[in-house]
């Protein structure tokens, strides 16, 4: 049974500093990993994708590197700033259509 | 907006109301998806529609009842539901190919049972 966790589940920081948020998984077998963004009340905004083949996938400050074999992602945020403050989640997908979610990391980048 | 539209975003009912939560994806995907999202529990996932067929149900209660007219379309019809049943509903839609995919999500819609 796939299981998919977050460490930590809070992180607070100053602005400025760059950080890593982590994510686990226990089975090696997936089709890809998934981060997204989620502010208060609202839905999920997608990150970056990395397929199973691929080892790291980048966009603008954030960096999300894949391996499968010890079951680890990490999201690296660079130069973080307030507006990065949200609950950064991790999913990983089995199958076509079933994602694992973890439970999230909810990062407050203060000013 | 991310392409997912979902209506209303915010909907409070009784136990004994019967209403439909609404979803749109202007992505042209072939797949959309219902999950459940609980205060400190990781997302669940309801139902899955490819192609206009369910094609999953994780054994959700059946006062929760899917319906897919077209690929764009997904609503969740909702009757005689319970407190525990307050949640933030979000909609998503992705195209299926292959292996991997890249799921979108709508704004959610905040449901309170009274």
């Amino acid at each position: 049974k796939q299981e998919v966790t977050q460490i930590p589940a809070a992180l607070s920081v100053p602005e400025g500093e760059n950080l890593v948020l982590n994510c686990s998984f226990t089975d090696s077998a997936i089709y890809n990993l998934q981060w997204f963004r989620q502010d208060p009340g609202k839905g999920l905004t997608s990150l970056l994708l990395i397929q199973s083949s691929q080892r790291e996938q980048t966009s603008g400050r954030l960096n999300a590197s894949l391996d499968k074999s010890s079951g680890r992602s990490t999201l690296y945020i660079a130069a973080s700033q307030p507006g990065d403050s949200a609950t950064y989640l991790c999913a990983v997908a089995r199958s076509n259509y079933q994602l694992i979610w973890g439970a999230g990391t909810k990062l407050i980048i203060k000013p | 907006e991310t392409g997912v539209t979902q209506t209303p975003r915010h909907l409070v009912m009784g136990m004994t109301n019967k209403k439909s939560l609404k979803c749109e994806q202007h992505l042209g995907h072939n797949a959309m998806y219902w999950y459940k999202q609980s205060a400190k529990k990781p997302l669940e996932l309801m139902f899955v529609y490819s192609l206009e067929e369910r094609v999953e149900n994780n054994s959700v209660p059946s006062r929760f009842s899917p319906e897919c007219p077209n690929s764009s379309h997904l609503f969740l019809h909702l009757h005689t539901l319970q407190p525990e049943d307050s949640a933030l509903y979000l909609c998503a839609s992705s195209q299926v190919r292959g292996r991997g995919t890249e799921a979108f999500f709508g704004q959610g819609t905040r449901l309170t049972v009274v």
